[in-house]
């Protein structure tokens, strides 16, 4: 299996911008999740999907986020407008157990909003 | 909620056994404990993880008291390889919240011969 896979890896947007993030899970993990990173404060947890249903998204940092998986070897992380705070590097991870077996990250999207 | 306190670094030789130890003293009853390791410029990559007393695999080994207040990831003989953040991370899928399932600051690792 190839992993979980993001695209793009390096995003720079211009401030209003919209921005739209992909990955495509490792086939078979029903678990789904997007975390953000930043120096200053280190790897939140913004939305996790089980069966592609979003179960908790009280990690959103607010209405110019959202995110979708239409189908369960696609999701879709949108920031409309984004804004120069926005900038971070964004994971997707996904699992068929948490509990037992963790996650397993992509290797994330660096976005820049300038 | 169970917030994990950890070393913000610690520093090695190449060779040396390292113990990093995790504070999570509000754990839960269904709550895991799992260990990642994030090497710059990727994803945080899953080391290993427990429920109580000891677990090992090749990598690692996972130490975890009766009170489950705490636990110790225990890397034996590191190399200049092993130079990462090291995260705890406490939670219960499904049935946590995403606060629970939020990682810590970590702990730096340095290596050096």
């Amino acid at each position: 299996d190839a992993g979980v896979i993001q695209s793009p890896r390096h995003e720079v947007t211009e401030m209003g911008q919209e921005v739209t993030l992909r990955c495509k899970p490792i086939s078979g993990h029903d678990y789904l999740f997007w975390y953000r990173q930043t120096m200053m404060r280190g790897l939140e947890l913004l939305i996790y999907f089980n069966n592609n249903v979003p179960i908790d998204d009280s990690g959103m940092p607010e209405d110019r986020f959202s995110a979708k998986m239409p189908n369960a070897s696609f999701s879709t992380l949108k920031i409309q407008p984004s804004e120069p705070r926005d900038s971070a590097v964004y994971f997707c991870a996904s699992s068929f157990d948490p509990a037992r077996y963790g996650y397993t990250f992509g290797s994330g999207t660096r976005l820049t909003v300038v | 909620l169970a917030k994990t306190t950890q070393p913000i670094s610690m520093d090695s030789y190449e060779g040396q056994e390292v113990n990093i130890t995790c504070s999570h003293n509000n754990i839960a009853t269904n709550d895991y404990i799992t260990w990642y390791q994030q090497f710059p410029s990727q994803g945080p990559r899953f080391i290993i993880q427990g429920y109580k007393t000891k677990v090992t695999n090749e990598v690692a080994s996972l130490f975890i008291p009766a009170d489950r207040k705490s636990s110790t990831l225990s890397l034996p003989r590191v190399s200049l390889s092993d130079t990462a953040v090291y995260y705890c991370l406490v939670g219960d899928v499904p049935a946590g919240t995403a606060s629970k399932l939020t990682f810590g600051t970590g702990t730096r690792l340095q290596v050096t011969l």
